[in-house]
């Protein structure tokens, strides 16, 4: 079945820095993609999301970039701090109903 | 606190036991899903709710896995005769549109001895 991953398991970056995290997806037909971030023991936490009529989107310190040519999302956070450390996980549509996770990335901010 | 809530946030059982879970969705929200979450893995799908009716379920949610949303509101998700490779968190989330943002709530962690 479509399937949705990420290139890189583990992320570490130095707190200030700005950080990249990537995903793949396979599903052509797939228009609407969320981002999750997720702390030890709790649920996953909406981030920013993006729809496929879009390429850029951004929030507060955060951007998602979308390249439908490649399949290829990306979330950027600017100026990361120690509270960004978390789990971010992919996510797309699938069939309008339930979404469809990749593996996810472990971001660990250093002092 | 309006966001999703899920109760118990901790379950240890033994073997064979049964177990319910409850979610409570955001105020307002027609969909209601499960998922469920092992280690170093990203959720998966298990059923959905429209208001009551339940409308599509995995073939992860085996017949010990009975799921229920009888007003619309609340939601439960009872295991059957559990078994150790049941252990995981069970996540719930809620939308209110088609296709829209799914909230999640904390996650009830399962642990079958």
């Amino acid at each position: 079945g479509e399937s949705v991953g990420l290139h890189l398991p583990t992320l570490s970056v130095q707190e200030g820095d700005n950080s990249i995290i990537n995903c793949a997806y396979s599903n052509s037909a797939s228009d609407y993609f969320i981002w999750y971030k997720q702390e030890s023991g709790k649920g996953p936490q909406f981030i920013i999301d993006i729809r496929s009529n879009m390429d850029k989107r951004q929030g507060q310190r955060v951007t998602v970039l979308l390249n439908k040519t490649v399949k290829h999302l990306s979330l950027q956070i600017a100026a990361t701090q120690p509270g960004d450390s978390a789990v971010y996980f992919c996510a797309e549509i699938e069939g309008a109903q339930k979404l469809v996770f990749g593996q996810g990335t472990r971001l660990t901010i250093n002092p | 606190d309006t966001g999703v809530s899920q109760d118990p946030r901790h379950k240890i059982t033994k073997r064979g036991q049964n177990v319910t879970f409850r979610c409570d969705p955001i105020s307002e929200h027609n969909r209601l899903y499960w998922y469920r979450q092992t280690l170093g893995q990203g959720p998966e799908f298990l059923t959905y709710f429209q208001n009551e009716a339940q409308l599509e379920k995995s073939r992860l949610l085996s017949d010990r896995f009975s799921a229920e949303r009888p007003k619309g509101s609340f939601s439960t998700l009872e295991i059957q005769r559990t078994e150790q490779g049941d252990s995981a968190m069970y996540l719930c989330a809620s939308s209110l549109l088609i296709a829209d943002t799914q909230y999640f709530g904390p996650g009830t962690r399962l642990t079958v001895l």
